[in-house]
């Protein structure tokens, strides 16, 4: 099974400043690998898949990059719509698909 | 735009069955995409507990496998998950979602609350 680890597990971030996810995992899983956002008490959505792909309706200010065991999702121009926790998934080898354990963004 | 929406009791007693329902709009599960199941205990973070083809191949994650079933519907539209011998452990909020062709999850229900107990 791959673990992801994500870091930190709490991120503070001023209006406007930029917000930088980090997600490793225990073996390669290429670029099979996507970030998602949940929002209290909302669903998780979709944010990047193929580790640098935006889903349909996501803002241009959320990119992904990385590949094999490195991964980073970068948020630029923070807004207070963006508090939420972050996940990350790989889905190279499957089953099982697995997460990482989430990264809460707060708005200072 | 599809839409997902879990169906089930809320409250399971343990030693128990616990049984949701996922009804599809806007897509029609026949035409491809998996379809699965993911928790989410309160407080924590998300767990994957399987996925069905379309076509009725299933995969489940090896740590609830022995307990697990997921099937699907199509004359519905619908999919449905079991999960036996429940406990406390197994309180959750279960979202029903569909997996793209490699394995992202690009839809999502809104979630169903099942708590286990007596």
């Amino acid at each position: 099974e791959v673990v992801l680890t994500q870091s930190p597990a709490t991120l503070s971030v001023s209006p406007g400043d930029r917000a930088t996810l980090t997600c490793r995992a225990s073996q390669s899983v290429s670029s099979n690998f996507a970030w998602y956002q949940q929002r209290p008490g909302q669903a998780p959505r979709l944010l990047i898949y193929g580790a640098s792909a935006r889903a349909t309706g996501v803002p241009a200010r959320f990119s992904g990059s990385g590949s094999g065991t490195e991964f980073t999702l970068t948020i630029t121009s923070l807004q207070s719509e963006d508090v939420a926790v972050y996940y990350c998934q790989q889905y190279h080898n499957w089953p099982p698909i697995t997460f990482g354990q989430g990264t809460r963004l707060e708005v200072k | 735009q599809v839409q997902l929406q879990e169906s089930g009791p809320g409250l399971v007693k343990p030693s128990e069955t616990l049984s949701l329902t996922c009804a599809v709009s806007g897509y029609s599960i026949s035409s491809g995409y998996y379809w699965g199941w993911i928790r989410q205990p309160p407080g924590k973070g998300l767990e994957w507990i399987g996925s069905i083809y379309h076509s009725g191949s299933t995969y489940y994650n090896p740590s609830l496998k022995s307990r697990v079933t997921i099937s699907v519907d199509t004359s519905k539209n619908q999919f449905s998950l079991k999960l036996s011998s429940v406990t406390a452990a197994d309180t959750a909020v279960y979202y029903c979602a569909r997996n793209s062709g490699s394995g992202c999850v690009d839809y999502w229900g809104q979630g169903t609350l099942v708590t286990v107990s007596s």
